[in-house]
């Protein structure tokens, strides 16, 4: 059961926008810094947003980041195909003094 | 693009150990944390380790403190994970990864298979 809470699965058509939750609690993201990932089968994950609203250089505008007390969020707008993955949220927590990852999302291109 | 190598994986008994090792030439290793992280079949990812630049600080998942050892040689640009009390359920594939920034993991080994049956 993991620290951190995400929706299972999300989805949307092509162009649309999608919006991931993440909600922890005063230990972790209340407290500290969250970073999102997203994950295909077979490959590394890959780091999309960090510091809460970041993107490393690299990855597209579409794709941003916030967080509102213990809660965060990964949006992702103009939806593509290749967007389909699964998409992980982290962050630092206090408490467990070790980082935390959310349960993940998978999100469906329909 | 930035490669991390990591090796070591493979299959143990429970019970057993391995140690992992990930290199990285080429990073500016010395001023950045590492952390290794585990995805097991079928779950989501989980964080396993961190090591501090210079060593100093370490921290561990609950699920493997006192059973896995992080250490580092910055003259070596490398990074090791040593594993013993083997469990079945630390069956995953385990990656490599280097922090540019204090709250992310931002650059990723390939990841290496370990199997404990």
């Amino acid at each position: 059961q993991s620290v951190l809470t995400q929706p299972a699965s999300a989805s949307g058509t092509p162009g649309q926008r999608v919006a991931i939750s993440c909600s922890g609690s005063n230990s972790n993201i209340g407290s500290n810094a969250v970073s999102w990932y997203v994950h295909l089968p077979g490959t590394a994950p890959k780091v999309l947003i960090y510091s809460d609203n970041r993107r490393p250089s690299g990855v597209p505008e579409r794709l941003s980041g916030s967080k509102s007390g213990t809660s965060a969020s990964l949006a992702i707008s103009g939806l593509q195909s290749d967007d389909e993955a699964d998409y992980y949220c982290a962050a630092w927590d206090d408490s467990l003094n070790g980082f935390v990852f959310g349960s993940g999302t998978k999100v469906t291109v329909l | 693009d930035v490669q991390l190598v990591e090796s070591g994986g493979g299959l143990a008994q429970p019970g057993g150990s391995l140690r992992l090792s990930c290199v990285h030439p080429g990073l500016s290793f010395t001023n950045h944390d590492m952390n290794w992280v585990r995805q097991a079949p079928g779950k989501g990812l989980e964080w396993v380790s961190f090591i501090s630049s210079s060593g100093t600080s370490v921290y561990y998942a609950d699920s493997v403190k006192g059973r896995f050892t992080i250490s580092r040689d910055n003259g070596k640009f490398s990074l090791d994970l040593q594993m013993n009390g083997l469990r079945d359920e630390d069956t995953a594939v385990y990656y490599c990864v280097f922090s540019l920034h204090d709250d992310s993991f931002d650059i990723w080994g390939q990841g290496t298979m370990v199997t404990v049956s």
